[in-house]
């Protein structure tokens, strides 16, 4: 079972609707969670960090189910600079010092005027 | 933005040539990494720097060659690559503060390379 599943898209949506990413990850250990955005040809971008209690960013919301191991990322009125691969990440440690981040695929987003 | 440098941004080598990626970061960080992302898989970590210690070796072959002269600076060393070794490669790095959580990682805008 890979360790970050998503679906790789790609979404196709007009401009002003809402699009809905999911994620789950198997490693009930995972202790950070975050989505980040690349641009073609570009490095991916952290573009929020995911909290249990979930949160918002303007258009963006991020949930975080830890029974389910399921992350979500909610953009609202899209636009058409919404266009990218949105990654799941999720962050473990090791012991006292930095852990690991694993990413998914990405799941790949074009709104269309 | 120039957080983390990354050079040459693209690189073309033959399997016998030897070449050596650089990164620089800019942000005071203490934790740097080397990752490979090719078309359709996921970001692969390959080298995990802390404190210029190397803390990770994902079973990478012997022909990458990782070296962190300081806490600022990577470099990837490449001798006699495969054709299957092109990719983007990325690096990146982070604040570590020990214990919990993992923090975010900030990445260079990536060298690809291309082994002919």
């Amino acid at each position: 079972r890979k360790e970050v599943e998503q679906d790789p898209g790609p979404f196709n949506v007009p401009e002003g609707a809402t699009v809905a990413f999911n994620c789950t990850y198997s490693n009930s250990a995972s202790q950070s969670f975050f989505w980040y955005r690349q641009d073609c040809r570009k490095e991916p971008k952290l573009l929020m960090s995911v909290y249990s209690s979930g949160n918002e960013d303007g258009r963006f919301t991020a949930q975080l189910n830890r029974a389910s191991q399921y992350i979500s990322l909610l953009i609202r009125d899209s636009k058409l600079s919404d266009s990218a691969t949105y990654l799941c990440v999720v962050g473990m440690n090791y012991g006292g010092s930095q852990g690991n981040l694993i990413f998914g695929k990405g799941t790949k987003l074009s709104v269309k005027p | 933005e120039t957080g983390v440098t990354q050079t040459p941004r693209h690189l073309v080598m033959g399997m016998t040539n030897k070449k050596s990626l650089k990164c620089e970061q800019h942000l005071g960080h203490n934790a740097m990494y080397w990752y490979k992302q090719s078309a359709k898989k996921p970001l692969e970590l390959m080298f995990v720097y802390n404190f210029k210690e190397q803390t990770e070796n994902n079973s990478v072959p012997s022909r990458f060659s990782p070296e962190c002269p300081n806490s600022s600076h990577l470099f990837l060393h490449l001798h006699t690559l495969q054709p299957e070794d092109s990719a983007l490669y990325l690096c990146a790095s982070s604040q570590d503060f020990g214990g919990t959580p993992t923090y975010e990682q900030y990445f260079g805008p990536g060298t690809r390379l291309t082994v002919t």
